[in-house]
């Protein structure tokens, strides 16, 4: 069972390039979300969202885009990347009773734009 | 802004001894949950209190929950090496899990 599966690993960008950072999930969980990681900042909500053809705004979503097109897929995209857009970026999926229980997160993609 | 604020950023203690984390949130929550995080890795769910529940036991982890004083907090008993890790905590609202910044935990040997 491998969980949630995240790609690329490592990534390095120019200023203006674009990417998608791909999300995997196999347990049918009905909850998605990106976070970035940056230094002393904690875990920071992207974009989420709570269901397949669904996503939703978290606390910093400029610059990111997301889609949900599959139950099992949470697409992450920068269309023009900046060097602000620097750091460790986390999927996570969770399933769904009635409130958000355990999330289940992926290893992590370190993106580093010069 | 975030909804968790951990205390302290950063802790070192001995082996063996005891550790306690603190979290204090700003808004209503269903449940407030703790995660470790090992360096360069994910996140791992190590316990979760829901907003009904005041303290809460699982192994040697032992988390409180005060929603008159939107706090929680984590205790590590006997702590180990292995136990180096930062932790989070989050609280579980309908539809969003929100993160603080998280305490570092230093076990020294």
């Amino acid at each position: 069972n491998a969980g949630v599966t995240q790609t690329p690993k490592f990534r390095v960008l120019k200023t203006g390039q674009s990417m998608t950072l791909l999300c995997a999930q196999d347990m049918n969980h009905e909850y998605m979300y990106w976070y970035r990681q940056d230094p002393g900042m904690g875990l920071r909500l992207i974009h989420y969202s709570v269901g397949e053809g669904t996503t939703a705004k978290g606390e910093v979503p400029d610059g990111y885009n997301v889609s949900r097109l599959k139950k099992q897929n949470f697409l992450l995209g920068l269309e023009s990347a900046a060097p602000s857009q620097t750091s460790v970026y986390f999927c996570a999926s969770s399933p769904h009773w009635g409130e958000i229980t355990e999330a289940f997160f992926g290893q992590g993609t370190r993106l580093t734009v010069v | 802004s975030q909804q968790g604020e951990e205390d302290p950023q950063a802790l070192s203690i001995q082996e063996g001894e005891n550790a306690t984390m603190n979290c204090s949130y700003k808004t209503s929550i269903n449940n407030l949950q703790w995660y470790r995080q090992n360096s360069g890795r994910g996140l791992v769910h190590l316990i979760l209190i829901r907003s009904n529940e005041r303290e809460k036991h699982s192994g040697r982890l032992r988390v409180t929950l005060d929603t008159s004083k939107k706090s929680s907090s984590l205790l590590i008993t006997a702590s180990r090496a292995a136990d180096t890790a930062s932790y989070f905590c989050a609280t579980g609202g309908a539809q969003k899990l929100v993160f603080g910044q998280g305490t570092r935990l230093t076990i020294n040997p």
